[in-house]
């Protein structure tokens, strides 16, 4: 079975920094790309970056571009999201998803972690 | 691609037939997916590359469309399908529809 554990989140001060992480099991994490999605309070949901199965290429929107960095650790089944310079408006839960075989929807998702950034 | 879901908000009853709307501001070609998010829940994937049904999927979901008009049909509504629907596209960056809100009557 699929599982996609996050872990990290809670209350952070505008300009800090904060790390997520995502332990997959139940697949061959080292086969798929994977990725971000957020979703801020009672909001729609964004895509915020994508990470190659390898780690050679990664992918970001434009509003973390330089601010958020993705990982990963293939021998730790394990998903990272560094975020720096924390904004307000970076407030939401934040969803560790895996890449589709045949495209680039999002086939499994974890539960979501909750990131408050506030003074 | 800028994705418009239509209705925002709909209300129907246990059995009928349901259509939620999907909009691109440009061609998708069909690299389209539907979610279902229910309520302190992560989404699901009910539907990828705008027809094929996810594993596990009732078969009561079905989705089509082509160029920049896509569907999501559920053939006999059922009280657990209520949630909030989004559409996904993945041919030109990534972005979701802002998504349709599904009630029971």
């Amino acid at each position: 079975e699929v599982q996609l554990v996050e872990s990290g989140g809670g209350l952070v001060q505008p300009g800090r920094s904060m790390k997520l992480s995502c332990a997959a099991s139940g697949f061959t994490f080292n086969n798929y790309d994977m990725a971000w999605v957020c979703q801020a309070p009672k909001k729609g949901l964004e895509w915020v970056a994508t990470i190659s199965y390898d780690g050679s290429s990664t992918y970001y929107r434009d509003s973390v571009k330089g601010r958020f960095t993705i990982s990963r650790d293939n021998a730790k089944s394990t998903l990272y999201l560094q975020m720096d310079s924390l904004r307000s408006e970076d407030t939401a839960t934040y969803y560790c998803a895996r890449h589709g075989y045949k495209g680039y929807y999002f086939d499994y998702w974890g539960q979501g972690v909750m990131v408050t950034v506030s003074s | 691609i800028q994705l418009t879901q239509s209705p925002s908000l709909l209300s129907a009853s246990v059995g009928d037939r349901v259509t939620l709307s999907c909009k691109g501001s440009q061609n998708i070609n069909n690299y389209l997916a539907w979610y279902q998010q229910k309520l302190g829940e992560a989404p699901k994937l009910l539907i990828y590359n705008t027809n094929s049904l996810q594993t596990g999927i009732p078969s009561r979901f079905s989705g089509s469309g082509s160029g920049t008009d896509y569907t999501l049909t559920i053939s006999s509504l059922q009280p657990e399908d209520v949630a909030t629907y989004f559409c996904y596209q993945y041919n030109n960056g990534l972005t979701f529809g802002s998504g349709t809100k599904l009630e029971i009557k």
